[in-house]
């Protein structure tokens, strides 16, 4: 079975400060992707990344890293520098192969993270 | 520009009321679909879509059903709505041509049952 954890579901930081949030994946796909997507206050999830199973490199976008790591089935996402805008719900997803005919994603339960000045 | 748009933000109705939820997207996407978000329990796929009048059950179907007519509109209907529906209701659409399946999200829709 298909299943993705974010075992933090809260996590409060103040301005500047680092932070990481985990994500884990269970698949037996071979192929498949990892996204992450931001939901703030407004409500409409955005997406942030994409990743596929056969592309380890870890990917930087200016304050925002991931980690995927498939020997842990991990990918972790962190935000250096973190900023007040940076608050909001985080989901980690995954696709796998035996879905793709229909484009299903599994998600995650969600971290909430809030970033005080 | 990808769009997706729901025809409500918030929405409050009555126990027992049939209940309504539209999406429309205008990226030709053949994928729809509708989740449930509850605190602490993340997305749940409710049912989607992958062609005109072609259905599939998600993990949570029980209360709701759904209509497909046009490629580009994808409604949710709860027969009777109950409070244990109260939620954020969320629609998304996706091409199975794309070679990652991104979803696109709409803005939601909060449905309070009262």
């Amino acid at each position: 079975a298909q299943k993705v954890t974010q075992a933090q579901t809260e996590i409060s930081v103040v301005e500047k400060e680092d932070v990481t949030l985990d994500c884990v994946y269970e698949t037996r796909d071979t192929t498949y992707y990892l996204f992450w997507y931001k939901q703030p206050p407004s409500g409409e999830l955005v997406f942030l990344i994409r990743r596929n199973s056969f592309d380890e490199q870890n990917e930087i976008s200016g304050r925002y890293s991931w980690n995927f790591q498939k020997s842990t089935s991990s990918f972790n996402f962190t935000i250096t520098a973190s900023q007040v805008v940076d608050s909001a719900v985080y989901f980690c997803a995954l696709s796998g192969k035996r879905s793709s005919n229909t484009g299903k994603l599994i998600f995650g339960q969600g971290t909430t993270l809030q970033v005080k000045p | 520009d990808v769009k997706v748009t729901q025809s409500s933000r918030y929405l409050v109705k009555r126990t027992g009321e049939k209940v309504f939820l539209e999406c429309v997207q205008d990226m030709d996407h053949e994928n729809m679909f509708w989740y449930r978000q509850d605190p602490g329990l993340g997305l749940r796929l409710i049912y989607f879509s992958y062609d005109v009048k072609m259905k599939e059950k998600g993990d949570i179907p029980e209360g709701y059903s759904v209509s497909r007519e046009k490629k580009e509109r994808f409604s949710l209907i709860l027969e009777s709505a109950s409070t244990n529906q109260t939620s954020m209701y969320l629609c998304a659409s996706s091409s199975p041509s794309a070679a990652d399946y991104e979803q696109y999200f709409g803005p939601g829709t909060r449905l309070t049952v009262t």
